[in-house]
């Protein structure tokens, strides 16, 4: 079955580490995504990326980065420098323009 | 600066009837909205979207109302059924090379048997 795996489900980490979550898919999508929900918001977006070896910031970049190496793969590293990492975490594809995102399940980081 | 409002943060609902769930948005560049179903711990699911040539689209109990001039989309759900009861978010693209979805804060809807 295609779809969208995010791992792990749940992610605990000390203040002051960087961690990275993994998102990989098997659905042939260029464009990939990275969003945050917190409690009471909506998604917000973190990084995209269109293709392999290109990616923009989204609207709350600051204290991350990704990377697009391969069409499966997008990583993303929550830094020590972002202020508020604990949240939900969810990546997503899309086959073409103005076609519905996919999501994957979600990992949630827990940072203390 | 919310450019994609749920007012609603929550709607209780008895099974069998109608769910109308709405939404607010401001970018008058808006012209794509999709409405997205969310259960705990899981990622959002796509449900349906409209796109600003239309006014109405239904697909089986599902139904979207785009009302431009207003600002304002609204899903409606008929007949509500237990398994409905999720989180409901809505959402806004422009047009644009990156077509980035905008995202409501969404209403979680409880359906009662």
């Amino acid at each position: 079955d295609g779809g969208i795996t995010q791992s792990p489900k749940y992610l605990f980490r000390k203040e002051g580490q960087n961690v990275t979550l993994s998102c990989e898919q098997n659905l042939n999508h260029d464009a990939m995504y990275w969003y945050r929900q917190d409690p009471g918001q909506g998604l917000r977006l973190i990084y995209y990326s269109q293709i392999v070896n290109d990616f923009q910031k989204g609207d709350i970049a600051e204290g991350y980065s990704v990377s697009r190496e391969k069409k499966e793969s997008f990583p993303l590293t929550v830094t020590s420098a972002q202020k508020n990492p604990t949240a939900f975490y969810l990546c997503a594809s899309q086959d073409s323009y103005n076609s519905p995102l996919h999501f994957g399940n979600g990992t949630r980081l827990t940072v203390t | 600066d919310q450019q994609v409002k749920q007012n609603s943060p929550s709607l209780s609902v008895q099974e069998g009837r109608i769910s109308i769930l709405n939404c607010d948005y401001t970018n008058s560049m808006f012209d794509y909205f999709l409405w997205y179903k969310k259960y705990p711990a899981e990622g959002p699911t796509f449900l349906i979207s409209i796109s600003s040539i239309k006014d109405k689209n239904e697909d089986g109990r599902f139904t979207v109302f785009l009302n431009k001039s207003a600002k304002h989309l609204s899903l409606h759900i008929v007949p509500s059924q237990p398994g409905d009861s999720a989180v409901y978010f809505c959402a806004a693209s422009a047009r644009g090379s990156a077509r980035q979805l905008t995202f409501g804060s969404g209403t979680q809807l409880t359906v009662l048997p």
